[in-house]
């Protein structure tokens, strides 16, 4: 079974740019999640999705990140314009329940490093 | 208030010693606990959970993690390394507002094994 596949995986451009980066979650997974990972620290989550709908969005920075899972399979996230601090690891993951079994195992993506010069 | 501490930054530690990595969580969050391992350049792998029942949980590659609830800890342990063990080590949290969850990360551990 194919894991959660992620891409690019790197990822280079100049502030004030955009960028995109797409995830493909683990076939039949009804939630998705996309996750910041800064330098030296664990990731933090960005937004939840369950099926097509975002559950919750609280810590994704709005005036400039956008998220989309248009048919509740493969989502795309999106920063416009970058800025330096935006430099991380991004990182998708998936978890076949609809988010009620708090208990449940995410699989995660080997992520999008991206750099922001 | 931090939902998940982990004290250590990096710990080394000699081929086929004993390990421990700690991992202390605040009374406040819900006792859904776990141990993430991420090898370099690769995502995250669940090493083993908590959610209920024998407070000593076995997972993969031979680690395992015992919950305290009294010490508020759940600090992984094995005993003996491998090189191939070498990587950065995440224990997380459950944490529950209203309606909504999230998994809290601490800041990670890194193990190096040496030969």
């Amino acid at each position: 079974e194919a894991g959660v596949v992620q891409s690019p995986r790197y990822k280079i451009i100049e502030k004030k740019q955009p960028v995109a980066f797409w995830c493909n979650p683990i076939s039949g997974h009804n939630t998705l999640y996309w996750y910041r990972q800064n330098l030296g620290q664990g990731p933090e989550l960005l937004i939840r999705y369950e099926n097509e709908e975002a559950v919750d969005d609280s810590q994704l920075p709005k005036d400039r990140f956008s998220a989309e899972r248009l048919k509740g399979v493969d989502s795309t996230l999106k920063i416009q314009p970058a800025e330096l601090g935006d430099s991380a690891v991004y990182l998708c993951a998936s978890s076949l329940g609809s988010g009620e079994d708090l208990g449940e195992t995410q699989y995660f993506g080997p992520g999008t490093r991206l750099l922001v010069l | 208030a931090q939902s998940v501490t982990q004290l250590d930054s990096q710990v080394p530690v000699f081929e086929e010693a004993p390990v421990e990595l700690r991992c202390n969580y605040s009374s406040s969050v819900s006792v859904y606990l776990f141990w993430y391992v991420q090898y370099p350049n690769q995502g995250l792998q669940l090493l083993l959970k908590y959610l209920s029942g024998s407070t000593l949980v076995k997972g993969i590659n031979g680690f395992e993690a015992e919950f305290n609830k009294s010490q508020t800890s759940f600090h992984l342990r094995k005993p003996s390394v491998h090189i191939s063990d070498t990587a950065e080590y995440f224990c997380a949290v459950i944490l529950r507002k209203d309606s909504s969850y999230k998994l809290i990360f601490g800041s990670g551990t890194r193990l190096l094994v040496r030969p």
